[in-house]
């Protein structure tokens, strides 16, 4: 079946550690995307990317890192500068950048 | 980014009730789309509108692209116990790089 693929559902992270999320689409979509949300709160942009080897900051970007070498992956890496990573997160794409976004199951990360 | 003025953010309604949420913006936007969130999973994308006046169904949901393309509502007819969740409207501004902005999110509770 065709669609978004996110691991892991479960993350813990220790204080000062990088983590890297995993968000793999099968459905060959050029766009792909990364939101974090909080509680009772909705969806905060963090990267977007709408074409391989090429992504651009979102509104909270500050203490992550991401990559797109290949079309079908859009990995998220939170550094030990995001002062505050408990979250939610959620990675999206879409056809092209004018189409509805689609999105996985998501990670759920805490700090130990 | 600006999150988007949804409302209400929380509905708790008898079984076969009907249901209305809106979301508002002091902006103009090209697209809106509504997704519904259940616990611990992605959003679901339910509708997308692309033209002012737009009026959309899948079952028992209808949205509206409104006049002013500053808002947009969605109305679910005779409530059922599995339309718990949260619902999202999302925004596209033709001057933002065709991103996404978020509502916060209405949580309907149904009593069966």
């Amino acid at each position: 079946d065709g669609g978004i693929t996110q691991s892991p559902k479960y993350l813990f992270r220790k204080e000062g550690q990088n983590v890297t999320l995993s968000c793999e689409q099968n459905l060959n979509h050029d766009a792909m995307y990364w939101y974090r949300q909080d509680p009772g709160q909705g969806l905060r942009l963090i990267y977007y990317s709408q074409i391989v080897n090429d992504f651009q900051k979102g509104d909270i970007a500050e203490g992550y890192s991401v990559s797109r070498e290949k079309k079908e992956s859009f990995p998220l890496t939170v550094t030990s500068a995001q002062k505050n990573p408990t979250a939610f997160y959620l990675c999206a794409s879409s056809i092209e950048a004018a189409q509805p976004q689609h999105f996985g199951d998501g990670t759920r990360l805490s700090i130990l | 980014g600006q999150q988007l003025n949804q409302s209400p953010q929380s509905m708790f309604i008898q079984e076969g009730e009907d249901v209305s949420m809106n979301c508002t913006s002091s902006s103009i936007f090209n697209t809106w789309l509504w997704y519904k969130q259940d616990p611990g999973e992605g959003p679901v994308l339910l509708i997308a509108l692309y033209k002012a006046g737009e009026l959309t169904s899948n079952g028992r949901l209808t949205a509206q692209f409104g006049i002013t393309r500053k808002d947009s509502f969605l109305n679910i007819s005779a409530s059922i116990p599995s339309d718990v969740g949260i619902y999202f409207c999302a925004g596209k501004r033709s001057n933002a790089g065709n991103m996404l902005t978020f509502g916060g999110g209405t949580r309907l509770m149904v009593k069966p």
